[in-house]
């Protein structure tokens, strides 16, 4: 299954409300996680079934989403959110998606 | 707490083979498989495929049959990755990940770096 990322890269200001998009080629019933991964470091799982929110991850990420179309926000951008962030499909197998990198504006 | 422990780097020749470890510690090892994801320099995660730790049977993507063999030091808490007859495409960063729910990877390893060069 093809996971399509969009936009490749954004920049944003601290504070904003960002969105980042991820579309599968088929329905995935909701089975969709997020991955951050900063620079040099492995990825870290941040949200997985489309919208359950892994232990530990900040209350300003969230997913939603159904079908083939999902949406990762995160409310306030912060500093510390730069990364590359992933999504990844596991109904069939296991696809992740080229990327969106978030930079500061 | 939950850790996965890869090797260091590796520096190969074209043709050479290589093995990459991956410890876990923090929780029982085989009560959750283990996936392998490469990381090709600048690009993005590809699935390699998975071990279950329990039986020990390894399940290969398409792309990486044949020269990849996923294995198990059970009782050492250890997954390995050996890659024969290496090409320089195999350049790549390899991480290790823990399958929290079928497919969901919760925790991962801090990558092993090789390097394949004439």
């Amino acid at each position: 299954i093809q996971m399509t990322q969009s936009p490749s890269l954004l920049s944003a200001s601290v504070g904003d409300r960002v969105t980042l998009s991820c579309k599968a080629g088929q329905n995935i019933n909701n089975y969709l996680a997020w991955y951050q991964q900063k620079l040099g470091e492995a990825p870290k799982l941040l949200i997985y079934n489309a919208n359950s929110l892994q232990t530990g991850i900040p209350s300003r990420f969230s997913g939603s989403g159904s079908g083939t179309d999902y949406t990762l926000t995160i409310s306030s951008l912060q500093p510390e959110d730069v990364a590359t962030y992933f999504c990844q499909q596991y109904n069939s197998w296991y696809t992740f998606g080229a990327g969106t990198k978030l930079e500061l504006k | 707490q939950i850790q996965l422990v890869q090797s260091g780097p590796e520096l190969k020749k074209p043709g050479e083979s290589v093995k990459i470890s991956c410890k876990a510690s923090g929780y029982t090892f085989t009560d959750y498989a283990m996936h392998w994801v490469k990381q090709a320099p600048g690009k993005g995660l590809k699935w390699m495929g998975w071990i279950n730790t329990y039986t020990g049977k390894p399940t290969y993507a398409d792309d990486f049959k044949g020269r990849f063999v996923f294995s198990l030091e059970a009782s050492a808490s250890t997954a390995n990755l050996q890659i024969s007859n290496l090409k320089n495409e195999d350049t790549a960063t390899y991480f290790c990940a823990r399958d929290a729910l079928s497919g969901v990877m919760d925790a991962w390893g801090q990558g092993a770096s090789v390097t394949v060069s004439s």
